[in-house]
């Protein structure tokens, strides 16, 4: 069964500072990975997805991500963090033979400092 | 272009009661899936379809049910209501039936009481 884990619950960053939101997946084939992020009350925008390929992906907002096999983990980056990227992050997996079922992980809260 | 469409964006039912979520997909795409997101989780995956064919379903009860039109838009049954039942419902549209990415809309507030 393909699984997600994202250990950080809550984490705050001061507005510029670098952020890494932390990804970990079980999935038993190639798969097929997703950050998306959530502000209140609203839907989920897809900032990056890696399919194939070159492992680090580049997502909108300034955002990015590596895919790393051996570690079985898709980190989410930003270099500077704006405040408006206060929100909940999700990682998800999807993967060839599940459709288009996603596995999300239970997210993590960013407050940004000003 | 329009995305993801979803009504009610709110609703409140009685416990014991039948509800219906509406979906229109993005144009063009002929996959619908839903989502359900408890307050403080991830969302979780309840159907797929595609071409009007349940393509997937997620560990929920037969209380849950859905249909997708001939036009690609989809609704989402839930009898029964139990107060567990409250929830964030998404919908969310792909091109394809597998493989792509997911496009996610506003989504339906149900609380039942």
């Amino acid at each position: 069964a393909q699984s997600v884990t994202q250990p950080d619950i809550h984490i705050t960053v001061s507005e510029g500072a670098s952020l890494e939101l932390r990804c970990n997946y079980s999935y038993g084939a190639t798969p097929y990975l997703f950050w998306y992020v959530q502000s209140p009350g609203q839907g989920l925008q897809l900032l990056l997805k890696y399919f194939s390929g070159d492992t680090l992906v580049q997502g909108i907002k300034g955002f990015e991500a590596e895919f790393k096999r051996s570690q079985s983990s898709f980190n989410l980056r930003k270099p500077s963090v704006h405040w408006s990227d206060a929100a909940e992050y999700f990682c998800a997996v999807g993967g060839t033979g599940g459709g288009n079922k996603l596995t999300f992980g239970t997210g993590t809260q960013l407050k940004v400092e000003l | 272009d329009a995305g993801v469409t979803q009504s009610p964006t709110h609703l409140i039912k009685t416990r014991g009661r039948q509800v219906t979520l509406r979906c229109s997909p993005i144009s063009g795409h002929k996959s619908v899936s839903w989502y359900q997101q408890v307050l403080g989780q991830g969302p979780q995956f309840i159907f797929q379809y595609y071409e009007k064919e349940e393509r997937g379903r997620g560990n929920f009860p037969d209380r849950f049910s859905a249909r997708q039109f001939p036009n690609y838009s989809s609704e989402l049954n839930v009898n029964a209501l139990l107060l567990g039942d409250s929830a964030l419902y998404l919908c969310a549209s792909s091109f394809l039936g597998t493989n792509t990415e997911a496009f996610f809309g506003q989504g339906t507030r149900l609380t039942v009481v």
